[in-house]
């Protein structure tokens, strides 16, 4: 059973559109949700992240919205350039359990 | 700044046959982690090391894995009689205090098991 759920599984946009990436989770106590991109070959590296206590968190060019009630939360890229094609992996932290991943969105942006 | 350094890159083993993969944390950090990755599977914690110490190991296959953190400067992770269900990139990435969600991740070890 899937804990933290993306979609859509890949994602394509032109340079200059915004790219959304949808995450939901299922357990209450999750309290912290980190956002990690990955490059073909490398590993993931953390992109931006919030706390459940925040409903926006914004760096540069990426912004998380998050929804408490709703256990949703969503990764936009504003101006999408080529150079953010790669897969993003939107996790969820639990002190005690650790962190859960969901199984990443593949976005492609092309010029 | 070396970032978390994995050791092979891609290792290539025949059915049977033991695996051994390395890893040197971040210098300073105390926590590190073991993941495996799979397209099918995503990203599945292994196991968690803190101050050497093994703190969590809920991920682990219960018979042919082994990890082990001898020192505060490397952890190794041990498959034996691989199989070619365990083909997959074993990532491993380390954190300043624990588990606090903010991995740095080195760039993973790729076994191919024939």
């Amino acid at each position: 059973q899937q804990q933290v759920r993306q979609s859509p599984q890949s994602l394509t946009v032109w340079e200059g559109e915004t790219a959304i990436l949808n995450c939901s989770y299922e357990n209450s106590a999750f309290d912290y949700f980190p956002w990690y991109q990955q490059f073909p070959g490398e590993g993931p590296a953390l992109l931006i992240s919030i706390l459940s206590v925040s409903d926006k968190k914004e760096d540069g060019r990426f912004t998380i919205f998050f929804n408490k009630r709703e256990k949703k939360l969503s990764l936009h890229i504003a101006d999408s350039q080529p150079g953010d094609s790669a897969t993003y992996f939107c996790a969820a932290l639990n002190y005690a359990q650790g962190l859960t991943f969901g199984l990443g969105t593949r976005v492609s942006v092309f010029p | 700044n070396a970032g978390v350094i994995q050791t092979p890159r891609h290792k290539v083993t025949g059915k049977g046959q033991e695996a051994t993969l390395w890893c040197e944390p971040i210098s300073g950090h105390s926590a590190v982690f073991w993941y495996r990755q799979t397209i099918v599977q995503g990203l599945e914690f292994l196991t968690y090391f803190r101050n050497q110490a093994p703190i969590d190991d809920s991920g682990m296959p219960k018979e042919r894995f082994s990890a082990q953190m001898p020192n505060q400067s490397h952890s190794t992770l041990k498959i034996q009689s691989t199989q070619p269900q365990d083909s997959a990139v074993y990532l491993c990435a380390s954190s300043l205090t624990g588990n606090t969600g903010q991995l740095y991740f080195g760039e993973g070890s790729k076994l191919t098991v024939l």
